[in-house]
């Protein structure tokens, strides 16, 4: 089976940097993605690790830690449109399981 | 990246009908997945639809309830069967080229929300 645990929800102030984190236990790996969501819309893929280490896109940032079952994702310098639900999702086989989200809150 | 449609975007049902919800791709794709969003929760999948063959359902879902069909490579439906309010929620369709290492990118519709009275 597979377990994935991330907070429920945080808040942060815009232009900050916030960090979410992600734990899991699963019985395979073959990577783990990062999704946003918007209130009423379809998530969007932000990344994806399969090897340990830090991958950059922007704004984002996301790191995984094999060993450890960890990972996170950065968020620098944010804005209020940054404001949603983060999904975590561990791919044990060929298909993903998710997380159930954290809810980032962005205020002025 | 791929474009994907979906049919209808909501709609407002009775207990005891069926709904089909349609899935449409821009492009081929290896897998088609449904998936189901109840409110505050995460994303939950149903089943993966296989062309040319029955879905791969996951616990709990079975194919009387949720049959599937997935006649080509970019096309797909899913019936939500003998609706009860229990049944309201987001359904999404979700595609990708998993496992052939091309690409480890899934893409979802915009959903399809489903009340249930």
């Amino acid at each position: 089976g597979q377990n994935i645990d991330q907070p429920t929800e945080m808040t942060a102030t815009e232009g900050a940097i916030v960090q979410i984190n992600c734990t899991y236990q699963t019985s395979g790996f073959n990577g783990l993605f990062w999704y946003q969501q918007h209130a009423g819309e379809a998530p969007t893929f932000l990344s994806y690790n399969v090897l340990d280490g830090l991958e950059e896109k922007g704004r984002f940032s996301s790191f995984l830690s094999r060993s450890k079952g960890y990972s996170y994702l950065l968020l620098k310098e944010l804005q209020m449109k940054d404001s949603a639900s983060y999904l975590c999702a561990v791919r044990g086989s060929y298909i993903p399981t998710f997380g159930r989200g954290t809810s980032l809150i962005v205020h002025p | 990246s791929a474009v994907i449609s979906q049919k209808p975007s909501r709609d407002i049902c009775q207990r005891g009908t069926s709904l089909t919800i349609q899935c449409q791709v821009d492009s081929q794709v290896t897998m088609m997945f449904w998936y189901r969003q109840q409110p505050g929760q995460s994303l939950t999948l149903i089943a993966t639809a296989n062309q040319g063959s029955e879905a791969t359902y996951e616990s709990g879902f079975v194919i009387d309830k949720f049959p599937i069909s997935r006649p080509n490579l970019t096309f797909s439906t899913l019936t939500v069967s003998n609706m009860s309010p229990e049944d309201s929620s987001i359904y999404l369709c979700s595609v990708g080229n998993i496992g052939t290492g091309t690409d480890n990118e899934q893409f979802f519709g915009p959903g399809t929300r489903l009340t249930v009275l």
